[in-house]
């Protein structure tokens, strides 16, 4: 069965723009949650959502936001572009959100702010 | 403090060996998942194996398998005869699920960097 996709796989924009990322969960699966990987902080969990509704969120600035929609694809928003933005952005699936659930990820996007 | 802690920054082996990557974890949750992942340089997070807190008996996926020792808070990959296409970046990462009943996300290491040699 498809894996985790997600789109764009490759992006660059400028300082001050936003941007969209999107995520379409392994079928069945409702849970995503996203993460942030760079080279200084390594990977970061920035949300989670299960069932269109947040449930857990990392600690990171009001920019970045998500949404879930009801087939249970999901979409990152970073508003306000700073070049610490330049980062590895994973989506991970699973089929609830508790720990017993193997977790999934996508081949992410490669974001560049220049 | 670290919550997972990979103390083996790189590692170099011969191709047909076995290799051990360690992680050790941190929580006061009695419930909890380890995972293990694999990373190539394409970026993709490839799921190896999964062991949760109350499970038994150590988790094993074909080549690979978890030596979980659960008073130690060790939660060691093995890898048994290995290839060349093993070579990449390895991450251990742990999620609790809290009193409430919620699980939170994943917590990484800092990984580990396998290079298996010929």
């Amino acid at each position: 069965k498809a894996g985790v996709t997600q789109t764009p796989r490759y992006l660059i924009k400028t300082r001050g723009q936003q941007v969209t990322l999107s995520c379409s969960p392994i079928s069945g699966h409702r849970s995503v949650s996203w993460y942030q990987q760079t080279p200084g902080q390594g990977l970061q969990f920035l949300f989670e959502y299960f069932s269109e509704t947040q449930r857990n969120k990392g600690n990171f600035p009001g920019r970045f936001s998500g949404r879930q929609f009801s087939n249970s694809r999901s979409e990152m928003n970073v508003s306000t572009l700073e070049l610490g933005d330049s980062a590895l952005y994973l989506c991970a699936s699973s089929l609830t959100a508790t720990s017993g659930n193997t977790i999934y990820f996508g081949e992410g996007s490669w974001l560049t702010v220049v | 403090a670290q919550k997972i802690t990979q103390t083996q920054p790189g590692m170099f082996v011969q191709e047909k060996e076995a290799v051990t990557l360690d992680c050790t974890y941190d929580t006061s949750d009695p419930s909890y998942g380890l995972f293990w992942y694999k990373q190539p340089s394409s970026g993709e997070m490839i799921f190896l194996i999964y062991q949760g807190s109350y499970d038994q008996q150590n988790a094993t996926e074909g080549r690979y398998s978890l030596n979980f020792q659960k008073a130690r808070k060790s939660a060691n990959l093995v890898i048994s005869a290995s290839q060349l296409g093993d070579s990449a970046m390895y991450f251990c990462a742990m999620r609790e699920i809290g009193s409430g009943g919620g699980a939170d996300g994943l917590t990484f290491g800092k990984g580990t960097h396998l290079i298996i040699q010929p």
